[in-house]
């Protein structure tokens, strides 16, 4: 599988917007980008995802590199409610990678009231 | 509709014995995932069901196994259980898993002593 790297850790004030980049330097073309997030005690919910064009969604918006290495998820307005940990995952188009999710570290994003 | 919802919350167990953990997915949902997560690994995939077949495996031994049912519930089982199988075991279901959304339920914890 294409691997991400992403910030260990982040922090944002409550309000501001907020930008979790992700590297994907060997993503294939079949490759989507999909964002998850785990709140505290709770198991990982879905966010986002894209493929080559920028996406938005009542959650947030992700906006993908034109070589599609690296993409940016962001928070348009962060609330104490958004400190999670964020991870950017590729599931492949076509195969068995698109049965699963790979998930890497991610990055924990702190919200200062 | 209801959530995926996990029996159950919390367990724990000795080392040597056997484990079996609950699965109900979102209704109308086919596919039924399942994730280990311990600090020191993270989320890792253990295995997959679609329509009552094991349809892709995690690399995890053979103690780990699972099910699933006509009605799409699904469970795993942990046979011979060892100190480092204490984790937060995941649900995830999905229409059918293909690129589409997975939802997660909120997790059994499961501690070996």
């Amino acid at each position: 599988d294409a691997k991400t790297t992403q910030p260990n850790s982040m922090e944002s004030n409550e309000e501001e917007p907020v930008h979790l980049p992700c590297n994907h330097s060997t993503i294939s073309g079949t490759d989507y980008i999909h964002w998850y997030r785990q709140l505290p005690s709770q198991g990982p919910e879905y966010v986002i995802h894209g493929l080559t064009s920028n996406v938005n969604n009542r959650m947030a918006s992700l906006a993908i590199a034109e070589d599609r290495k690296s993409s940016t998820l962001i928070l348009h307005r962060a609330t104490l409610r958004d400190a999670a940990v964020y991870y950017c995952i590729l599931r492949d188009g076509g195969g068995a990678g698109s049965y699963q999710l790979t998930f890497g570290k991610g990055t924990k994003l702190s919200v200062i009231p | 509709k209801a959530g995926v919802t996990q029996t159950p919350r919390y367990l724990i167990k000795t080392r040597g014995q056997q484990v079996t953990l609950s699965c109900s997915p979102i209704s109308g949902h086919r596919s039924v995932s399942w994730y280990q997560q311990t600090p020191g690994q993270g989320l890792q995939f253990l295995f997959e069901y679609f329509s009552e077949t094991q349809r892709n495996k995690g690399n995890f031994p053979g103690r780990f196994s699972g099910r699933q049912f006509s009605n799409s519930r699904s469970e795993m089982n942990v046979s011979t259980l060892e100190l480092g199988d204490s984790a937060l075991y995941l649900c995830a279901s999905s229409l059918d898993n293909y690129q589409e959304t997975q939802y997660f339920g909120p997790g059994t914890r499961l501690l070996v002593l």
